[in-house]
């Protein structure tokens, strides 16, 4: 099974800055990764698959980078309602894990 | 646009079995995708528990293979999960999604919580 580490835990910033997430995959995925946001009893909302490409809707200042292992979701100037956890995922071999959440909250 | 919506008992008896539902509307089953089952438990992260393609062709969370059962009845456009000998640790928020390619979930449920307790 492929475990997805992602860093860091927490991630404490003001609006305006930027943020960037880290998602680390135990072998290699391709560009089988996507990321999630989630607020508070909501279910979560697709930001980015196949590493790199924006869902529909989903606003130009988040953006995806990366494959095989190392994996980057960069905020580039953070909303108020950017304040949620972010989740990565990953599929190999007709399987899906998640990844433990990054916290991004206000500073 | 797409819509799904999980329905089932949100409380059920340890060593029973969790039933649950998931309708979709804006999209016919029938006409392709993955679909899946992710489930949250409080305050944790997500745990994908199995998926299944519309010609019913599935795959499951070797974790939690042996307790899992997924299918599709695409005359209702709904598929269904079924999980075996729950235990308190089964108890979370369940959600129903869509899986484009099996690569991603791009449409959600709202989500159920289900609680196992006696």
């Amino acid at each position: 099974e492929i475990v997805l580490t992602q860093s860091p835990a927490t991630l404490s910033l003001s609006p305006g800055e930027r943020a960037t997430l880290s998602c680390r995959a135990s072998q290699s995925v391709s560009s089988y990764l996507a990321w999630y946001q989630q607020k508070p009893g909501q279910a979560p909302r697709l930001l980015i698959y196949d590493a790199s490409n924006r869902a529909t809707g989903i606003p130009a200042r988040f953006s995806g980078s990366g494959s095989g292992t190392d994996f980057t979701l960069t905020i580039s100037s953070l909303e108020p309602e950017d304040f949620a956890v972010y989740y990565c995922q990953q599929r190999s071999n007709w399987l899906f894990t998640f990844g433990p959440g990054t916290k991004v909250d206000i500073k | 646009q797409v819509q799904l919506q999980e329905s089932g008992p949100g409380l059920v008896k340890p060593s029973e079995t969790l039933s649950l539902t998931c309708a979709v509307s804006g999209y016919s089953i029938s006409s392709g995708y993955y679909w899946g089952w992710i489930r949250q438990p409080p305050g944790k992260g997500l745990e994908w528990i199995g998926s299944i393609y519309h010609s019913g062709s599935t795959y499951y969370n070797p974790s939690l293979k042996s307790r899992v059962t997924i299918s599709v009845d695409t005359s209702k456009n709904q598929f269904s999960l079924k999980l075996s000998s729950v235990t308190a640790a089964d108890t979370a928020v369940y959600y129903c999604a869509r899986a484009p390619g099996m690569t991603h979930f791009d449409y959600w449920g709202q989500g159920t919580l289900v609680t196992v307790s006696s």
